[in-house]
């Protein structure tokens, strides 16, 4: 069963760091590109951030709000992604998904599976 | 960056009814155009993935079409089980990958 499990989030203070854990497993994790996507409380999906899979180069590329201050990674040997939150704002809460990008042929590129989602608040 | 707009921002229908949500893209991306449905407090679900092609599992009900910067998601006949949100995603090109900012479908 193809499986993705978020840890890490909790209460952080405006200004902080939390690294976020997605573990992976039922699929081989050191092909996939994988993605971040967030929601803030009542609100819609954000894309986060990407890494490729280190057979494509490994290289990543986040949305502009994140860009310089969150950092993904990959340790494929732990088949498990990570993202690194600094210099955390209020704008910043919000549930955090780790997701499998498909990029196949043609149109066939979308997000899936899903974790479960971690919750990262920011507030003093 | 692209940007992805959405109609109507909620909806309100009920159980039998046929539904169409629409998305519209700032710039063409071709058929590169998905659609997820979330319900509270559970992570998305693919529906539907090159603007038309329903993912493997997903009840045929749901029907997806457009090309170019206008598409459309349609539910056949809605059931009990498909009162949620909606959000259609594009997979043009390079990142951001860009969401539409929701449609949440309630029971009327």
């Amino acid at each position: 069963e193809v499986q993705l499990v978020e840890s890490g989030g909790g209460l952080v203070k405006p200004g902080g760091s939390l690294r976020l854990s997605c573990a992976a497993s039922g699929f081989t994790f050191s092909n996939a590109w994988m993605s971040w996507v967030r929601q803030a409380p009542g609100k819609g999906l954000e894309w986060v951030g990407r890494v490729k899979s280190k057979t494509d180069g490994g290289t990543t590329d986040y949305a502009a709000p994140v860009k310089g201050r969150f950092t993904i990674s990959r340790d494929d040997s732990k088949n498990t992604l990570y993202l690194q939150m600094n210099s955390l704002e209020t704008e910043d809460t919000a549930v955090y998904y780790c997701t499998t990008y498909y990029y196949g042929s043609g149109t066939r590129r979308w997000f899936d599976p899903w974790g479960q989602g971690t919750l990262v608040t920011v507030s003093s | 960056d692209i940007q992805m707009t959405q109609s109507p921002s909620s909806l309100s229908a009920s159980v039998g009814d046929r539904v169409t949500i629409t998305c519209r893209a700032s710039q063409s991306i071709s058929s590169y155009l998905n659609w997820y449905q979330q319900k509270p407090g559970i992570a998305p679900k693919l529906l539907i993935y090159g603007a038309s092609s329903l993912q493997s599992g997903v009840p045929s009900r749901f029907s997806g079409s457009g090309s170019g910067t206008d598409f459309t998601l349609t539910i056949s006949s809605l059931q009990p089980e498909d009162f949620a949100t909606y959000y259609c995603q594009q997979s043009y090109s390079t990142p951001p990958y860009t969401f539409g900012q929701g449609t949440k479908l309630e029971i009327k």
